[in-house]
Formats: structure tokens, C-alpha cells, sequence
């Protein structure tokens, strides 16, 4: 059984238009997480929830909105996309204490935005 | 602001040979360090961890080495094969936080 994953896996979509990734996992963990992963392959947080709250909320344009039904899964909604939202973006999650270890991430989805 | 990263962009090593990837890091405040590799197509995959009162660590084939006096980590492949192609993170996080930091990644190639 997958632990992350996140549905799809690929996007293409045109410049304008709304869109939402799905993200979920069964390990579960309380913590669950949005990073955007450039061309050049930097990885960089974008929201993070725990337990359904939004603790994490880096500078990110607000046409981005994280929503966290429950602790199981965290999907990221995209409003009036432009060219510079394409990217890689992973979705992740840990055990809920800030000194628990690791993060898991899913496989990963590639926005394009033409 | 703070931030992680990587010396080398780019690795090179012949298989059978050692890697050593370095990292280093700005935050003297972070506790909790760790490494993750990413194939392509794929998500990160965590590798090794280490906590600031540790300053060694080993896995399977992998070492992970703390130097708290000028912060720098690094990560150890002995005997790199070619499935450790992929890119190589240090990431970081403070006390009590929740966000990890990642540096820019190392991008390793093991030539056969």
C-alpha cells in the first residue's frame, strides 16, 4: 500500500484555469504538508497541517488554498493559474510532534501551465 | 534569512568508489538534520537522520557526519552503486518546529 500518494500524477492545464491536486495518507500521521519543487529541483514548503490546522503558511500567493478535510488527507486548490505555477509539488507527512522524525513524501505532481 | 546548502551542485563517481556529499547550514539554532535522496520522477525518500547531540550516524552503506563548530553536515555512500544516481537533500529544522528547511541538492552520477 502506497503511504503518500497523490492524485494526479500529471497536470496540464491552461493558464487561467482552477485546479486541485488530492493529496492523502494512510501511516496515520497528524502532520500533513504542501511543498512546490522548482526546475532546478529546490524544494520549498509551501502550508502544513496538524490535526485539520493550518500551522504552516509560508509566502505563498492567496490564489493557493490548502484544505484538510481530515487528518488523512490535505489537497491544494489552485485559482487562476499562470505560467509560473508550473512545477513539481509534493505533498508530505509526519508524526505530529515538532521533534518526531522524518517526513514522507508522495510521488509527486507535475503542473504545467501553458 | 536562513538557509541550507550544498557545496556541489554535481557528483561524479566511479562505481565501487565513496561518495561524500557536503551541506552546510546557517542555522546555528536547528537540532534535527537529515538527508533524503530523489530519483527521477519520484518523490524524496529519506535516507539517514541526526540529532545536534549526536555528531555521527550510520546506516546501511551510508554515514551521516554533524560538525556543530562550523556547521556542516555530510552524507557518506560507501561502495556507490548505480542505483544511488538520484539528488541528493540536507534539510534542517529548528527547535520545536515543524518546517524543514532544504538546501538545493546534490545531483550524483555513478559512472560504471
Amino acid at each position: 500500500d502506497t503511504a503518500v500518494s497523490q492524485t494526479p500524477k500529471y497536470l496540464v492545464t491552461q493558464m487561467g484555469n482552477d485546479k486541485s491536486i488530492k493529496c492523502e495518507q494512510n501511516l496515520g500521521h497528524d502532520t500533513m504538508y504542501w511543498y512546490k519543487q522548482d526546475s532546478k529541483k529546490f524544494l520549498k514548503i509551501m502550508f502544513s497541517y496538524n490535526n485539520k490546522e493550518l500551522i504552516i503558511n509560508e509566502t505563498v500567493p492567496n490564489r493557493f488554498s490548502p484544505k484538510s478535510p481530515d487528518k488523512a488527507h490535505l489537497n491544494l486548490h489552485i485559482n487562476s493559474l499562470e505560467l509560473g505555477d508550473s512545477a513539481v509539488y509534493f505533498c508530505a507527512s509526519s508524526p505530529g510532534t515538532p521533534s518526531a522524525g522524518e517526513q514522507y513524501f508522495g510521488p509527486g505532481t507535475r503542473l504545467t501551465v501553458t | 534569512g536562513e538557509s541550507v546548502g550544498l557545496h556541489l551542485p554535481t557528483l561524479s563517481v566511479q562505481e565501487g568508489d565513496n561518495s561524500i556529499i557536503n551541506c552546510a547550514y546557517s542555522n546555528s539554532a536547528s537540532d534535527y538534520f537529515i538527508w533524503y535522496k530523489q530519483e527521477s520522477g519520484k518523490g524524496p525518500q529519506f535516507i539517514i537522520d541526526i540529532r545536534s547531540n549526536m555528531d555521527k550516524r550510520q546506516g546501511q552503506r551510508v554515514t551521516v557526519l554533524l560538525n556543530k563548530t562550523v556547521k556542516h553536515l555530510s552524507l557518506q555512500i560507501a561502495a556507490t552503486q548505480p542505483g544511488d544516481s538520484a539528488v541528493y537533500f540536507c534539510a534542517e529544522r529548528g527547535v520545536g518546529d515543524y518546517k524543514l528547511s532544504f538546501g538545493a541538492g546534490t545531483t550524483v552520477t555513478v559512472r560504471a
